[in-house]
Order: structure tokens, then C-alpha cells, then sequence
């Protein structure tokens, strides 16, 4: 079975400053989605990725995808406290009959 | 574009009780996905609709849970009798086909609490 791991889970972190979420999963998988969420709120998709080596950059946020490795980056650049947010990354197997199984989200706090 | 739509958007009620909640994907989207997203998780998939046929339901708690897409458009995703652990917001999403080359639109969840 898929398995999807993210971390780290919580995130702390000051204005202006870079950091990187990982989203690891278990299958082979050639497409991948990153997900925000803010409090009591829906998902909004932030990133498809299609393909290894694929790589999406929108405003601070860059994601990136390595389907050899199973593994998926989101980096943030310069964090700004807008950003603040739940982050899941979702994986859709190669095997199509397989479902799309989310990460357990990235709770990301940004401190003025 | 309309987004997903959902009704209720919160509903509380006993245990042992039914409950019904209604999705309305975006015009034209054949795919349509029923979640179950509990407090600090990420979303859990019920089911999985192709026009009006089930691609997945293998989550789906079937002595319990049931779901039907009306003519390929809406769809309705029902609990009879819920649990204490049924607790959780349900999310309808929709995409414009199964073969991944999209993503899927959130619409706003349902928040359920199951006293």
C-alpha cells in the first residue's frame, strides 16, 4: 500500500527566512500535487507535478519532483507570515487502479 | 467559474442519527472524489466517482456509509447510523478526468460533529 510521508510536520519559523518540506512516498509515481489549506478553510492546489525532474515555481513557493528518489520538495523563500498554512503534498500511484493517498499535512507557522 | 459546491456546511448531530450531505462539482468535471478529513490529518478517500460509475469505494465503511452520483452531475455522500468517530469535516472535490493530468477542486467540506 502507498505510503506518503511529510515532514516535518509543524513548522516554526521567522519572516525572510528559506526552508524546505519533504514529501516522501513509498510507490512508483510520476504525478504528485502540493495542496494548501488555512484554518477551517478548503484545499486550494498550489503545484501539479507531472514528470521526474519537474519543476514549479509560484511567487515564494518552488516545488520540485524526483521520481527516482520518491521524493518531493517545497521550498519557501523568504517566508512571509501570508504563508502560514497547511501544506499537503499528494501522490497518485503510477497504477492507475491505485488512489491518491495525501501526506499528513505540514502545519507551517510563520512569525512576524 | 463556479467552484465546488456543498451543502450543509456544518451540521451537528446524535449518534445513532442520519445525515446526508450533497456535493455539485464544476460543470464538465467527469471525476468526483468524496473526503473525510479528521481534525489534523490529511484527507481520507471514501469515494471516487467517473461520470455516474464508482472507480473506488475500497474506503468506503459500506455498512454504514453510502454515496450516489445523480446522472453523472451531482452527488449525495449519506451516514446511516453515524458514530462518534464519524466526527470530521467531508470534502467534495472534482477534476476534470481520472487520468491525473489535473488537479482536483476542493469545495468549501461540510464540518460534521457527531455527538
Amino acid at each position: 500500500e502507498l505510503k506518503v510521508e511529510q515532514n516535518p510536520l509543524f513548522l516554526s519559523m521567522q519572516e525572510g527566512k528559506n526552508y524546505t518540506i519533504y514529501c516522501n512516498y513509498s510507490t512508483t509515481s510520476d504525478r504528485l500535487y502540493w495542496y494548501r489549506q488555512d484554518p477551517g478553510k478548503s484545499l486550494e492546489s498550489l503545484f501539479v507535478l507531472l514528470s521526474n525532474g519537474a519543476v514549479k515555481q509560484e511567487g515564494r513557493l518552488m516545488a520540485s519532483l524526483d521520481t527516482k528518489a520518491r521524493l518531493s520538495t517545497l521550498h519557501i523563500t523568504a517566508a512571509v507570515h501570508d504563508l502560514s498554512a497547511t501544506y499537503f503534498c499528494a501522490v497518485e500511484p503510477m497504477n492507475r487502479d491505485d488512489k491518491i493517498i495525501f501526506g499528513k499535512g505540514t502545519r507551517l507557522h510563520i512569525l512576524p | 467559474e463556479a467552484g465546488v459546491a456543498q451543502s450543509p456546511r456544518y451540521k451537528i448531530i446524535e449518534k445513532r442519527q442520519s445525515v446526508a450531505f450533497w456535493c455539485n462539482p464544476i460543470s464538465g468535471h467527469a471525476t468526483l472524489y468524496w473526503y473525510q478529513q479528521i481534525l489534523g490529518q490529511g484527507p481520507k478517500l471514501l469515494i471516487q466517482f467517473q461520470n455516474n460509475g464508482v472507480v473506488d469505494d475500497s474506503q468506503l465503511p459500506k455498512d454504514r456509509f453510502s454515496a450516489e452520483r445523480l446522472k453523472g452531475v451531482d452527488s449525495t455522500l449519506k451516514i446511516q447510523p453515524a458514530k462518534l468517530e464519524d466526527s470530521a469535516v467531508y470534502l467534495c472535490a472534482s477534476s476534470l478526468d481520472q487520468g491525473g493530468r489535473y488537479e482536483q477542486y476542493f469545495g468549501p467540506g461540510t464540518r460534521l460533529t457527531v455527538t
